[in-house]
Order: C-alpha cells, then sequence, then structure tokens
C-alpha cells in the first residue's frame, strides 16, 4: 500500500528563514512524488514534482529513495509563501495516476 | 482557457437525502479525478474516469457512492442515502490524458449533512 506522511501540521518560521517541509513515503514500486499547495481561499495547485528537478518560487525538493523522503525547502521564506502544502504520490492505475495525498503542513511565515 | 469547475460550490442536506456534484473538466482533458478531503486530512482518491468509463472506482466507500461521466466530460457523482460522515470538500481534476500529468483541481464542493 502507499502511504504519504508529514509529520508537522503546522510550521511556523520568520521571513528570511530558511524553510523545509518534511514528507516521508512508503511505496512498492518507482515512485512519483508531487508538492501541492492551496493558498488562502484559492484551489489546490502543482507546486512542482520530482521529475522535473526544476525550482519553483525558490522551492526545491529533491527525492532520496534511501530515505524514502521528499521533503520540500526554500532558503529564505517570504510573506506568500504562507500557505497549506501538501506532499503526494502518484500510483499508477488503470492507466491513470491517482495521487495519494499526506495531510499537509500549514506553514505561516511571520515578519 | 477556463479551469475545472464544480457545483454547487456549497450544498447543505439532511441525513438520508440524495445529492448530485457536478464537475466540469477543462476542455479537451480526457482523464477525470473525484477525491474527498475531510477536514484536517489532505485529499482521499474516490474515483478514476478515462474517457467515459470508469478505470478505477476503488477508492469509492460504498455502494452509496456513484459517479458517472456519460459523454467523456463532464461528471456527476452521486450519494445516495447521505450519512453525517459524507460531509467533507468533494474535489474534482483533470488530466490531459494518461501518464503522469499534472491534475488540474478544481475549487470543490463543500457538502454538509445535518
Amino acid at each position: 500500500a502507499q502511504r504519504v506522511t508529514q509529520p508537522e501540521k503546522l510550521l511556523s518560521v520568520f521571513k528570511g528563514a530558511p524553510v523545509e517541509l518534511k514528507c516521508n513515503y512508503s511505496y512498492s514500486g518507482s515512485p512519483e512524488l508531487f508538492w501541492y499547495v492551496q493558498y488562502s481561499r484559492q484551489r489546490l495547485q502543482l507546486l512542482l514534482r520530482h521529475i522535473s528537478r526544476e525550482s519553483i518560487k525558490g522551492f526545491t525538493a529533491d527525492l532520496n529513495k534511501g530515505e524514502t523522503s521528499f521533503h520540500l525547502k526554500k532558503p529564505f521564506a517570504q510573506e506568500e509563501d504562507s500557505a497549506m502544502y501538501y506532499c503526494a504520490l502518484s500510483g499508477v492505475t488503470g492507466g491513470g495516476n491517482k495521487l495519494t495525498f499526506g495531510t499537509g503542513t500549514q506553514l505561516k511565515v511571520e515578519l | 482557457g477556463a479551469g475545472v469547475s464544480q457545483t454547487p460550490s456549497n450544498k447543505v442536506t439532511e441525513k438520508g437525502k440524495y445529492v448530485e456534484l457536478r464537475c466540469d473538466p477543462i476542455s479537451g482533458h480526457t482523464a477525470l479525478y473525484w477525491y474527498r478531503q475531510s477536514l484536517g486530512q489532505g485529499p482521499e482518491f474516490l474515483i478514476y474516469f478515462q474517457g467515459t468509463g470508469a478505470a478505477d472506482d476503488s477508492g469509492l466507500p460504498n455502494d452509496r457512492f456513484f459517479a458517472v461521466r456519460p459523454e467523456g466530460s463532464v461528471s456527476t457523482l452521486k450519494i445516495q442515502r447521505t450519512e453525517r460522515g459524507d460531509s467533507a470538500v468533494y474535489l474534482c481534476a483533470s488530466t490531459r490524458g494518461t501518464g503522469s500529468h499534472e491534475q488540474f483541481f478544481g475549487p470543490g464542493t463543500r457538502l454538509t449533512v445535518l
């Protein structure tokens, strides 16, 4: 069975401080990992995916298969980063890719 | 173009009633997913459509839940004999096709069963 764990419900940091949102997963196959973000009063949207190896809005995430982790990092937090962040794992289903989400981490960036 | 839309945005019903939730995917997106998000939880997969057919309905919690997509575009999630435990935000997402494509989410329908 596939599972995603986000141990922190709330993470509060000061503006300009580094951010790390933790995500661990369990999956028997080769996983595809994503970070989705939900800003206040907006819909859930993709932030980044591990196969793209991109930096989006200053965020990066590296897939560590040895530690089964996909932590989200940003060196300097900005006020506009305050949002709910969900780590998700994609599992193949009937040709599609259903997502298994963690419980989410609320990031609050304080001035 | 327009994103995924869902109607109604809010639905309040009484225990035992029947409800229908509608999802309009992005035009041309062949794959459509339904998720349910309970308070304090992440979205949980319910059902996946590729075209008109349900390719995976393993996430539907019981036979009170049913979904259709008769013309391969709009989808309706139907819940019979609603229970208080069905209260949640129901999310719809669509993608261009199979494979590892970004899922575009709708705003959700907040269902409250009194």
